[in-house]
């Protein structure tokens, strides 16, 4: 049973928009991450955050921010979309000093 | 960096038969070694991993062997079934097997035809 939830499942929007993607485990986890899904199925780590540490992929666009209310929430922002933003992404947790991963069912993004 | 390759884009077998599929890494500093699951239309879930203190491991119809030597590992699938049917990710980390620096290979389609 999911519990990584992440909404919205879809979302188009044009060129230049902000959008904001949501977050929440309910699985207890301390560190949660965002992954992009290219359209051939790669995947590629973008943030990890737990309460004391943010990691940024050095390839991320500055568009694009992680936002923590608390250890459950970690929501995406991104500031002004570009056609290449254009993927599926997905949010994952994992326990402390574990590390199997749970993935939510994934937001896709069509940037128009 | 670590560079994860999965040679096979996509495997095909029929439902019974046992599949396999390579991955190799290229980074010595390496020493976890996961799989996940990605079903058509769903998202990942973990079907089992190995660390470099052991060669191999296995989990009902699902064995990973790891040949450090060689920088490769693989997931073997016996009696496979229609519901083995899925894009199977394998991924590498080094030690301390920190999430933040696990890489994933590209996938491998494998489709089991009834």
């Amino acid at each position: 049973e999911t519990a990584v939830f992440q909404t919205p499942n879809y979302h188009v929007t044009q060129v230049g928009n902000e959008v904001s993607f949501n977050c929440k485990q309910t699985l207890g986890h301390d560190t949660m991450y965002w992954y992009k899904q290219d359209s051939k199925k790669l995947l590629k780590i973008m943030f990890s955050y737990n309460n004391k540490q943010l990691i940024v992929n050095e390839t991320v666009p500055r568009r694009f921010s992680p936002q923590s209310s608390d250890k459950a929430h970690l929501n995406l922002r991104i500031k002004s979309v570009e056609p290449e933003d254009s993927a599926v992404y997905l949010c994952a947790s994992s326990p402390f000093s574990q590390n199997t991963l749970y993935f939510g069912a994934g937001t896709r993004l069509s940037v128009l | 960096g670590e560079k994860v390759e999965q040679h096979q884009s996509t495997l095909s077998v029929r439902e019974g038969d046992s599949a396999v599929i390579n991955c190799t890494y290229t980074d010595t500093a390496s020493s976890y070694f996961p799989w996940y699951k990605q079903e058509a239309g769903k998202s990942l879930h973990f079907v089992i991993d190995i660390r470099s203190n052991v060669d191999r491991k296995q989990s009902q119809r699902l064995t990973v062997l790891l040949d450090k030597k060689a920088k490769r590992f693989s997931l073997h699938i016996t009696a496979t079934q229609p519901e083995d049917s899925a894009i199977y990710f394998c991924a590498a980390s080094p030690s301390g097997g920190s999430n933040y620096k696990l890489t994933f290979g590209k996938g491998t389609l494998l489709t089991v035809t009834p």
